[in-house]
């Protein structure tokens, strides 16, 4: 079945610095990329939807120069906290879309903190 | 975008079946429906989906109303591994949108043995 691969899937750093988390689709190529945040004990919310070859769109509240998304190949799409604050400390997830009625596929998530 | 409605959380005893209903009352024709499941601290899992017709896989069921308005996830035989956070969603948009799935609070599901 189709397998997206999300990483790291923990990380730590420090304020004003930024992280890179990369999805990977393995088996497939994927058409479209999301990804969503998650606070604990909440559900997840939307950030962007990602598309190969073109900008990323974000949803409304979504600072697109903090959360820098980069869909550079049909199976690759990566996330790009910049100078990270304490706030930005969450639960990342992507997933990915074959497209038309198919489902959709989830990475594991990656647990950022900022500390 | 059609909304979803979903009980907060349900329990269900380990063997049981585990029926977990969403109402999705203003859903247009070519809207599907999908659940999902997330287990603590990991991304969520796909269990089914269906626009019209029930359906039926290894993990689950689903019972779609005729006029389409609700739908009912069913588990034949929980088990523990099965405690977990269910999503109905019903999917947003048309393909110059991405056709984004967006979540909501979803249904606690705890399974005791």
């Amino acid at each position: 079945g189709a397998v997206v691969s999300q990483h790291p899937s923990r990380v730590i750093c420090k304020s004003g610095t930024s992280v890179k988390i990369e999805c990977r689709s393995l088996d497939f190529q994927a058409t479209t990329m999301f990804w969503y945040r998650q606070f604990p004990k909440k559900s997840l919310m939307l950030m962007a939807t990602s598309n190969e070859g073109s900008k990323a769109t974000y949803e409304q509240g979504v600072e697109k120069d903090k959360f820098l998304i980069n869909h550079a190949s049909l199976t690759l799409s990566t996330l790009t906290v910049t100078s990270a604050h304490p706030e930005d400390s969450s639960f990342y997830i992507c997933s990915a879309h074959l497209g038309g009625s198919y489902g959709y596929t989830f990475g594991s998530g990656t647990r950022l903190t900022v500390v | 975008d059609a909304k979803t409605t979903q009980p907060p959380s349900m329990d269900c005893a380990e063997g049981r079946a585990a029926n977990l209903p969403c109402n999705h009352s203003t859903i247009s024709g070519n809207e599907y429906v999908y659940w999902y499941r997330q287990i603590h601290s990991q991304g969520p899992q796909y269990i089914i989906h269906g626009l019209k017709n029930n359906e039926t896989n290894e993990m689950a069921s689903l019972i779609i109303t005729e006029d389409r308005k609700s739908s009912t996830l069913i588990l034949p035989h929980a088990t523990l591994r099965d405690t977990a956070v269910y999503y109905c969603i019903v999917r947003v948009g048309a393909m110059e949108y991405g056709n984004k799935l967006v979540f909501g609070a979803g249904t606690i599901l705890r399974v005791k043995s």
